[in-house]
């Protein structure tokens, strides 16, 4: 079984400052891990994904995520903030063998001015 | 390309009324899902599907169904709604080689008075 946990419904963040969205994953297969964002009112959007190789992924919009194996985690960074980031982010996971996809809980990230 | 387009974006339901609501895409994707957004909740699966003319439950099926007469189309019914289902509805796609990459409509905010 899969399962996903995002710590922080939400999170706040000053323009500017570095981003850090976190995400722990339980998997008993080699894990698939993406996050999504979805902005108010739309779709849910993938910003980036990791499934094997480079554990240093880079996504859309300057955002990217390190997979640690033996942390079993997959936190979401930024090195300065957008207010044009603001949004809601899914952390999940998946694996080879799934037709389906896991997803977190979500968490909202809060920009300020 | 319109990529995932969902119909309708609104409704009002009362308690016992029946409805389907209609996910399409045009990209030749062989996988399709429905999902529900809740606060706090994350996104739910309803229902899902492999290919055209089949179909399987998600976490949450029990008050849909669904069908796949066309590899485009993907409908999600509800025969008698319930309160319980105010929600918003997203569908997505996937193509068969891009495990847990999936492509969202815009969403349909249902509401069941």
């Amino acid at each position: 079984a899969q399962s996903v946990t995002q710590l922080g419904s939400h999170v706040s963040v000053s323009e500017g400052a570095l981003v850090l969205l976190r995400c722990n994953y339980s998997s008993s297969v080699p894990p698939y891990l993406f996050w999504y964002v979805q902005y108010p009112n739309q779709g849910l959007q993938l910003l980036l994904k990791y499934t094997t190789g480079a554990t240093l992924v880079k996504g859309i919009n300057g955002f990217e995520a390190e997979f640690k194996k033996s942390e079993t985690s997959f936190h979401l960074t930024k090195p300065s903030a957008h207010m044009s980031d603001a949004a809601e982010y899914f952390c999940a996971v998946s694996s080879n063998r799934d037709d389906k996809i896991i997803f977190g809980k979500g968490t909202r990230l809060h920009i300020l001015p | 390309n319109a990529g995932v387009t969902q119909t309708p974006k609104f409704r009002v339901l009362k308690t016992g009324q029946s409805m389907t609501l209609l996910c399409a895409q045009d990209m030749n994707h062989e996988y399709m899902y429905w999902y529900r957004q809740d606060p706090g909740m994350g996104l739910r699966l309803i229902h899902y599907s492999v290919g055209e003319g089949t179909t399987a439950k998600g976490e949450v099926p029990d008050g849909y169904n669904v069908s796949r007469l066309k590899k485009q189309n993907f409908l999600l019914g509800l025969e008698s709604a319930a309160p319980s289902q105010t929600s918003v509805y997203f569908c997505a796609s996937r193509t068969e080689a891009r495990v847990g990459e999936q492509f969202f409509g815009p969403g349909t905010r249902l509401t069941v008075l």
